[in-house]
């Protein structure tokens, strides 16, 4: 199956703590994006991987893709109430089609 | 650039009743997606469209749902009728190219559904 499999499904912390929430598949796959939708809101694209072992950076953000490309991180450093949401993760289903999305992991951050 | 809008936001009904939902995607984007989100969950492809076709329906309950995309443009998914377990948020998403690893979408606000 092309299932993601997503980790934690909850984190609440307190301003100003590091966090690392996970992304796993069973499979490979060519490319991963990384989504946060806010209450009453639809997802918003952060992130996409695409070379095993890359990671990337969105100011507090870092984004890892696995070297096997079947695996991804997302870390926040120092965080913020500004960051609270659910953090999804994704993969085309096929080349160009729609996106399978993990369940996510809601992140709330207490000031 | 104004994003894609969904209306209503919010509808309650109750079960065996119908429904409707608007999307209107961004100019220009020839893809056009329906999600479906049931509470605790991540979003769920119902149908996708390619301009006026649909690309892939595989996980559109037919019997009860319906979706179309006049001239290419705006899109209307239909419940009719609706369950219990119908009660999520309805997401629209559009996007400009249909090409492999350059998938991004862009997401509604989503119309939240209750059926009681």
């Amino acid at each position: 199956t092309q299932l993601l499999e997503q980790s934690p499904q909850f984190l609440s912390i307190q301003e100003g703590e590091n966090l690392t929430v996970y992304c796993n598949s069973s499979s490979v796959f060519s490319s991963l994006q990384w989504y946060r939708q806010e209450p009453g809101e639809g997802p918003v694209l952060l992130v996409t991987v695409v070379t095993g072992g890359e990671v990337k950076k969105l100011k507090r953000l870092t984004f890892q893709f696995g070297d096997a490309r079947k695996d991804s991180s997302l870390h926040i450093t120092a965080a913020q109430p500004g960051d609270t949401g659910l953090y999804l993760c994704a993969r085309e289903a096929q080349a160009g089609t729609a996106l399978i999305f993990g369940k996510g992991t809601t992140l709330s951050v207490s000031s | 650039e104004a994003g894609v809008a969904q209306s209503p936001r919010y509808k309650i009904i109750e079960k065996r009743q119908s429904v409707a939902f608007w999307c209107n995607p961004i100019s220009g984007h020839a893809t056009l997606y329906w999600y479906q989100q049931i509470l605790g969950q991540g979003p769920k492809l119902l149908i996708q469209f390619q301009n006026n076709g649909v690309v892939d329906d595989s996980q559109l309950p037919k019997d009860r749902f319906s979706a179309e995309r006049l001239k290419g443009v705006d899109s209307t998914l239909k419940i009719q009728p609706a369950k219990l377990e119908d009660s999520a948020v309805y997401l629209c998403a559009s996007s400009l190219v249909w090409l492999a690893g350059e998938n991004e979408q862009f997401f509604g606000p989503g119309t939240r559904l209750t059926v009681l």
